[in-house]
């Protein structure tokens, strides 16, 4: 069965420090992977997504992540936060095995950024 | 354009009530998708409708939960006979197409059950 694995469930930070983000994930298949947010009350935005080539991703907001395949992971990193990345983070893998998208989520990772 | 719309945000029933959850998807999106976070834990898959048809509900308990998604109106998440375990938070996504990998899921603010 195919999961998302997130080592962090807590990170707290500095203004300006620099962020990673760890996801790992198990699927035999071709992989699509994604990074959520979710600001304070808010709902789930796409940060960035991975279907193929490049492996490097940016997404918005300065984030990007990188697609290791021999290490089954896609690590979401940015070089400088802000006080206003403070929110939630989660990882997906997309189970397409149907024909159709269905996301398998990481448990999260809680990001508190002090100014 | 407004986005996924959910309500109500915040729902709170005693046990052996009954919890309606409803979802309106985006403007020219036929496909519905309802995770459920529990405590904790990550966002985890239930239910995928499409207008009038239920495509996969693998990830939905087989007893209480029933989800429609009528050919006018909401997509309703409906559980019956509610219990404490059922407390989360329920998010619905929308898609314009169903085929993967390319449809994008637009998600919904959520609605925190709370079971007292």
């Amino acid at each position: 069965a195919q999961s998302v694995s997130q080592h962090n469930h807590h990170v707290i930070l500095s203004e300006a420090a620099s962020l990673e983000l760890g996801c790992n994930y198990s699927y035999g298949g071709t992989v699509n992977l994604f990074w959520y947010v979710q600001y304070p009350g808010q709902h789930l935005q796409l940060l960035l997504k991975y279907f193929s080539g490049d492996p490097l991703v940016k997404g918005i907001k300065g984030f990007e992540a990188e697609f290791i395949k021999s290490k089954f992971s896609f690590n979401l990193r940015k070089p400088s936060v802000q006080w206003s990345d403070t929110a939630e983070y989660f990882c997906a893998v997309n189970d397409a095995s149907g024909g159709y998208n269905k996301l398998i989520f990481g448990a999260g990772t809680r990001l508190a950024v002090h100014p | 354009n407004a986005g996924v719309m959910q309500n109500p945000r915040h729902l709170v029933r005693r046990r052996g009530q009954e919890a309606r959850l409803r979802c309106s998807p985006m403007k020219g999106h036929s496909h519905v998708y309802w995770y459920r976070q529990l405590p904790e834990e990550g966002l985890k898959f239930m239910v995928y409708l499409q207008k009038e048809n239920i495509i996969d509900e693998s990830g939905m308990p087989k007893e209480r939960f029933s989800a429609e998604f009528p050919k006018e109106g909401p997509s309703i998440l409906r559980i019956q006979q509610v219990v404490r375990g059922d407390s989360a938070a329920y998010f619905c996504a929308s898609s314009r197409e169903g085929l993967a990998p390319y449809n994008e899921q637009f998600f919904g603010p959520g609605t925190r059950l709370t079971v007292l």
